[in-house]
C-alpha cells in the first residue's frame, strides 16, 4: 500500500507564504481528495482541512488547501512561529480500501 | 465536549498480544466510522484500521492483516484493537480517531513497546 507523496521539509521566513504539497493519484487524492493535519511535537495530530479545501471550525483563515488533478496542496499565509510543525496529507483509497498518509513535511519558521 | 480516550498500551513481548481500548463521549458513537493510527517513534503516521458506525465494514492495513481485529461495542461507546503475534516493528503511540471522511477528533495516544 504505497503512501502519498510530500516533500520532507520545507523552509520559510517569518510572514511568508509556505505551500506544501501531497501527491497521490486517481484511486485517492484524485478521487476522494485529501485532508491535511498538523501535529506539533509530542501532540497528537489535528485536522486542518478536509475533503479539499473545508476548514473545521476554529482552524486560521490564513490555511487554505487545493487540489489540482492529483496533487493536493496546503498554503500557509503570513507564517508565524506557531506554523512550525509537521503537516500530513491523507486520502481514503477507493481502489483498495484503505486509507493511505502521506510522509509528513516538516515545516521550519526561519 | 468530544473527547477520545486511549487505554491498553505497555510493553509485550514479541509474539504477543496486547488489547487496546478507545473510549469515546461527546457524540453519538455509533453514527461515526472510526480508526486506528500508530506512529512508530521519530515516524510518521501510519494508518492501521478502520470500522463502521455499525461494525459490519472493517478494513485493515496489509502490515496488521490477519494479527490485529477491529472491534467496537456502540452500547460501551469504546473502540478496541485486538494485537496478536506482536513484532519490533509493531511499537509506535496508537491513536484512534474519529472519521467523518477525515480524522476530525484525536485520542491522545496510548504507547505500545513490543521488546523481549
Amino acid at each position: 500500500q504505497a503512501g502519498l507523496t510530500q516533500p520532507p521539509s520545507v523552509s520559510k521566513g517569518l510572514r511568508q507564504t509556505a505551500t506544501l504539497t501531497c501527491t497521490g493519484n486517481s484511486n485517492n487524492v484524485g478521487d476522494q481528495g485529501a485532508a491535511w493535519l498538523q501535529q506539533h511535537q509530542g501532540h497528537p495530530p489535528k485536522l486542518l482541512s478536509y475533503r479539499d479545501n473545508n476548514r473545521p471550525s476554529g482552524i486560521s483563515e490564513r490555511l487554505s488547501a487545493s487540489r489540482s488533478g492529483n496533487t493536493a496542496s496546503l498554503t500557509i499565509n503570513g507564517l508565524q512561529p506557531e506554523d512550525e510543525a509537521d503537516y500530513y496529507c491523507s486520502a481514503w483509497d477507493s481502489s483498495l480500501s484503505v486509507w493511505v498518509f502521506g510522509g509528513g513535511t516538516k515545516l521550519t519558521v526561519l | 465536549e468530544v473527547q477520545l480516550l486511549e487505554s491498553g498500551g505497555g510493553l509485550v513481548q514479541p509474539g504477543g498480544s496486547l488489547r487496546l481500548s478507545c473510549a469515546a463521549s461527546g457524540f453519538i458513537f455509533s453514527n461515526y466510522a472510526m480508526t486506528w493510527v500508530r506512529q512508530a517513534p521519530g515516524k510518521g503516521l501510519e494508518w492501521v484500521s478502520a470500522i463502521s458506525g455499525s461494525g459490519r465494514n472493517t478494513y485493515y492495513a496489509d502490515s496488521v492483516k490477519g494479527r490485529f481485529t477491529i472491534s467496537r461495542d456502540n452500547s460501551k461507546n469504546t473502540l478496541y484493537l485486538q494485537m496478536n503475534s506482536l513484532r519490533a516493528e509493531d511499537t509506535a503511540i496508537y491513536y484512534c480517531a474519529k472519521d467523518t471522511g477525515a480524522f476530525d477528533i484525536w485520542g491522545q495516544g496510548t504507547l505500545v513497546t513490543v521488546s523481549s
